[in-house]
């Protein structure tokens, strides 16, 4: 099983739509948590963080069960902008700072 | 402007030649790592730094090297590189502060074509 875990994809939705992906760790100890978004083989780039229950950033929401050991993240209001991969990170336990990477979800967005 | 750069930015060579990819942080990050992305596999880390001449191997390290003589480059080795590391590679730069996980800052990355 892989330690993170997402849906790849892709989810293809018209502008204005709200779209959420779900994410699953493995690792119970892992304390925070982070969404990247990545356009087309360039560098990702930090969308969220997630360190405790949620945070919220404009059109975009993160939330963390720990519980269930998953973590979501719904945009609002779909932008053609938006049409990216995103990648579920979950932080490591062991204080060296390791993180553990998706594969990512791919989105979409149409006319 | 705080950055990570990564040379080259494209590089295809052939089997077994020596190479070298370089990165660079001016953010003064004590951590830093070495990641490939392959379709379908996600960020897989290589080897990674926790700070100057303090290094260990991540999950994928073979066939690769790594040295952090100064705390703003971290340059990857690839002795003798094979076609199965033909893949798109990614420095990052965090800070390293107790035991939580920071975000990372990503390089532009390195396409690697081996034949």
């Amino acid at each position: 099983r892989k330690e993170v875990e997402q849906d790849p994809g892709p989810f293809n939705v018209p502008e204005g739509a709200t779209v959420a992906f779900n994410c699953t760790y493995s690792n119970s100890a892992s304390q925070s948590f982070f969404w990247y978004r990545q356009d087309c083989r360039k560098e990702p780039k930090l969308l969220m963080s997630v360190y405790s229950s949620g945070n919220e950033d404009g059109r975009f929401t993160a939330q963390l069960n720990r519980a269930s050991q998953y973590i979501s993240l719904l945009i609002r209001d779909s932008k053609l902008s938006d049409s990216a991969t995103y990648l579920c990170v979950s932080g490591g336990s062991g204080g060296y700072n390791k993180l553990i990477f998706g594969a990512g979800t791919r989105l979409a967005v149409h006319p | 402007e705080a950055q990570v750069t990564q040379n080259p930015r494209y590089l295809i060579t052939v089997t077994g030649k020596k190479l070298t990819v370089t990165c660079s942080q001016n953010m003064n990050h004590e951590y830093m790592s070495w990641y490939r992305q392959d379709p379908g596999l996600g960020l897989r880390q290589i080897y990674y730094s926790m700070n100057v001449e303090v290094t260990d191997k991540g999950d994928v390290p073979e066939g690769y090297k790594v040295s952090r003589k100064e705390k703003r480059n971290f340059p990857l080795i690839l002795e003798s590189p094979s076609p199965n590391q033909t893949s798109l590679y990614f420095c990052a730069s965090s800070l390293s502060l107790g035991g939580l996980s920071y975000e990372q800052y990503f390089g532009p990355g390195t396409r690697l074509t081996v034949t």
